[in-house]
């Protein structure tokens, strides 16, 4: 059973468009954090997000990428103006007490 | 920042043998390191960890080990079956909330 569940499962979107990707938590939890992994290659790490604020974000994470916790359960990752290289598989996590890292099935988008 | 190395990219098995993927990391800092099995279409799936306190940590047939003065860790399968085919990632982290640098994965594929 997955840590959070995640939606939509895949997204087709054209270039220029806005895309929101939903995680929401099975339990309450403090650490979440979006990667995002291209096809084929490695999980790279976006953003963290603790106590609803941002707490880490990687390089990759600029002006177009956005996070929130708009009701206190779902927390939402928008792109405003996707890209072709924005197509990827798209992880939300959730922190563990020990550290661990505990992944949701992802958001496949497609961006054309 | 940190960066983590893991070898091979892809392995072949024979079913019963077993399987060993190898990961190096750059920043002594790091503490704590986990492996994920990831199948195909879905999320990273923690499968066992160890800290830098520990230098070997078995679960049924798999086993961790970690070397701090060479900073590198590995995985190991022993009795392999079919069902472990998947790609699997080393992962590395400095502390609770902060982001994990993945290897790059390997391909591992157990012929039955």
């Amino acid at each position: 059973e997955p840590e959070v569940t995640q939606t939509p499962s895949h997204q087709v979107t054209q270039m220029g468009q806005e895309v929101i990707l939903r995680c929401v938590p099975i339990s309450n939890h403090l650490y979440f954090y979006w990667y995002r992994q291209i096809l084929g290659q490695k999980v790279e790490f976006l953003v963290s997000f603790y106590n609803n604020e941002i707490s880490e974000k990687s390089e990759i994470f600029d002006d177009q990428f956005s996070v929130e916790r708009p009701d206190g359960s779902n927390f939402t990752l928008k792109i405003r103006s996707t890209k072709l290289e924005d197509s990827a598989m798209y992880f939300c996590a959730r922190g563990g007490g020990g550290g661990e890292l505990f992944f949701g099935e992802g958001s496949r988008l497609t961006v054309l | 920042g940190e960066n983590v190395e893991q070898h091979p990219s892809t392995l072949s098995v024979q079913e019963g043998d077993s399987a060993v993927i190898k990961c190096t990391y750059s920043d002594s800092a790091s503490n704590y390191f986990p492996w994920y099995k990831q199948e195909l279409g879905k999320g990273p799936q923690l499968i066992i960890d160890i800290r830098s306190n520990v230098g070997e940590k078995k679960d049924q047939r798999i086993a961790v080990t970690l070397n701090k003065t060479a900073k590198h860790f590995s995985l190991h399968i022993t009795e392999t079956q079919p069902e472990d085919s998947a790609v699997y990632f080393c992962a590395a982290s400095i502390r609770s909330g902060n982001q994990f640098y993945f290897g790059t994965g390997t391909s591992l594929t157990v012929i039955p």
